[in-house]
């Protein structure tokens, strides 16, 4: 079973700049979220989709990000325009939620790394 | 504020001896914790989790203890190996809220 697949995995930009990545989910799994991780912290959730719904994007700065996942399918999550702070692994994870199980496990991608200069 | 602290954030251990990895956590809503293990330039991977109604859970050489009065979890790895080298991270989740929390991780070397 192929996991969940990331593009850029690296990238560098200057601030003020805009950059895009894109995420495409286990088949079938109907929950896909990103992260971001800052050098040493934990992944920090940003937005939450079920299908292409969004459900919970409270942590999402929305001055500057985005993210959409039209089809339910692949998604992509967008920073216009970048400050150095953003700097960090950008993580994406899917989940395929079974009726009557409370908790299902997360699938995590590689990460794309965004360095801001 | 962090809800989920993992305040070692760094462990090494000799291969074979016990690896004992600390959270503690301050919202005593959430259902169940979970333990992630990061390998560099890789995506975290779930490793064993637990109910809040639990105080116990194995799976093989991984053993994670619950203690709700403190609001203190613990992951066991007995014996360690060299390839249990990795980031761990404590996680928790609450029915509603449908979001993982994550500590800030620990980072184990085991040593051969």
């Amino acid at each position: 079973e192929a996991g969940v697949a990331q593009s850029p995995r690296y990238k560098i930009i200057e601030k003020r700049q805009s950059v895009a990545f894109w995420c495409n989910p286990i088949s079938g799994h109907a929950t896909l979220y990103w992260y971001q991780q800052i050098l040493g912290q934990g992944p920090k959730l940003l937005i939450q989709f079920q299908n292409n719904g969004v459900v919970d994007d409270s942590q999402l700065p929305k001055d500057r990000f985005s993210a959409e996942r039209l089809k339910g399918v692949d998604s992509t999550l967008k920073i216009q325009p970048a400050k150095l702070e953003d700097s960090a692994v950008y993580l994406c994870a899917s989940s395929f939620h079974l009726a009557g199980v409370l908790l299902s496990e997360q699938f995590f991608g590689p990460g794309t790394r965004l360095t801001v200069l | 504020d962090q809800q989920v602290k993992q305040n070692s954030p760094s462990l090494s251990v000799q291969e074979g001896r016990i690896s004992i990895l600390n959270c503690d956590y301050t919202n005593s809503m959430f259902d169940y914790f979970l333990w992630y293990k990061k390998y560099p330039a890789e995506g975290p991977t779930f490793l064993i989790s637990i109910s809040s109604i639990k105080d116990k859970n194995e799976d093989g050489r991984f053993t994670v203890f619950l203690n709700k009065s403190a609001k203190h979890l613990s992951l066991h790895i007995v014996p360690s190996q060299p390839g249990d080298s990795a980031v761990y991270f404590c996680a928790a989740w609450q029915g509603g809220s449908e979001k993982l929390v994550f500590g800030k991780g620990t980072k184990l070397t085991v040593n051969p």
